[in-house]
């Protein structure tokens, strides 16, 4: 069964760096997105990505952080200058379209020291 | 704003012991339904959904769920528990293609 894969696996970065998580979503799908779930916390939604531009955002998605999709196949999540609160496990989903069900990746756990 | 209660934030049963966690969403239109698993050091499964149809959806490893609409519940069903089920459980719901909305999630601890 397809699957979507992330990369790294985990990250650990000194506060104030940038960091870039990977996601390769299933090859089919159109509609991207991107959750966070702070340790303890449930799993909560920053952006999703569809026709190359961003179709919903959360307000945890601010200014620090943007999505690119630069090759077709790989749909990236940048955080330009990490803090604390930024550790969390981050997930990438995929999904082919509606009434089809999201596919979550194995997910990033960001470590910000 | 649109939100998903769960019940029970931790749940510990004996092995064979039946179990149900509750789940109520706040949304008043159509709905897709979910229940996602995470297993210990494992990522999000999806254990079963809801679309359209019979309300008594099936899912992986003896799980059901119920959607009651007059209630904007779904709630997760197994007659049966075992060691193995011992996860995260997490109710969510989406509106199409957008995101999906997830509960705090129930943590069950399955007793040998």
């Amino acid at each position: 069964e397809p699957e979507v894969t992330q990369t790294p696996s985990h990250q650990v970065t000194q506060m104030g760096q940038e960091v870039i998580l990977r996601c390769v979503p299933i090859s089919n799908h159109l509609y991207f997105y991107w959750y966070r779930q702070i340790l303890g916390q449930k799993v909560e939604f920053l952006v999703s990505f569809y026709n190359n531009e961003i179709s919903e955002k959360s307000e945890i998605f601010d200014d620090q952080f943007s999505v690119e999709r630069p090759d077709g196949s790989n749909f990236t999540l940048k955080i330009r200058s990490t803090k604390l609160e930024d550790s969390a496990m981050y997930f990438c989903a995929s999904l082919l379209g509606q009434g089809q069900t999201q596919y979550f990746g194995p997910g990033t756990r960001l470590l910000v020291l | 704003a649109q939100s998903v209660s769960q019940h029970n934030h931790h749940v510990i049963l004996s092995e064979a012991a039946s179990l149900e966690l509750g789940c109520n969403y706040s949304y008043g239109g159509t709905v897709n339904l979910f229940w996602y698993v995470q297993y210990p050091g494992q990522h999000l499964q999806l254990l079963l959904k809801y679309f359209s149809g019979d309300p008594l959806v099936k899912g992986i490893k003896g799980f059901e769920a119920e959607f009651i609409k007059s209630k904007f519940s779904f709630n997760l069903r197994k007659p049966s528990v075992q060691w193995s089920d011992t996860a995260e459980y997490f109710c969510a719901f989406s509106r199409g293609y957008q995101k999906v909305t997830f509960g705090i999630g129930t943590k069950l601890q399955v007793i040998p």
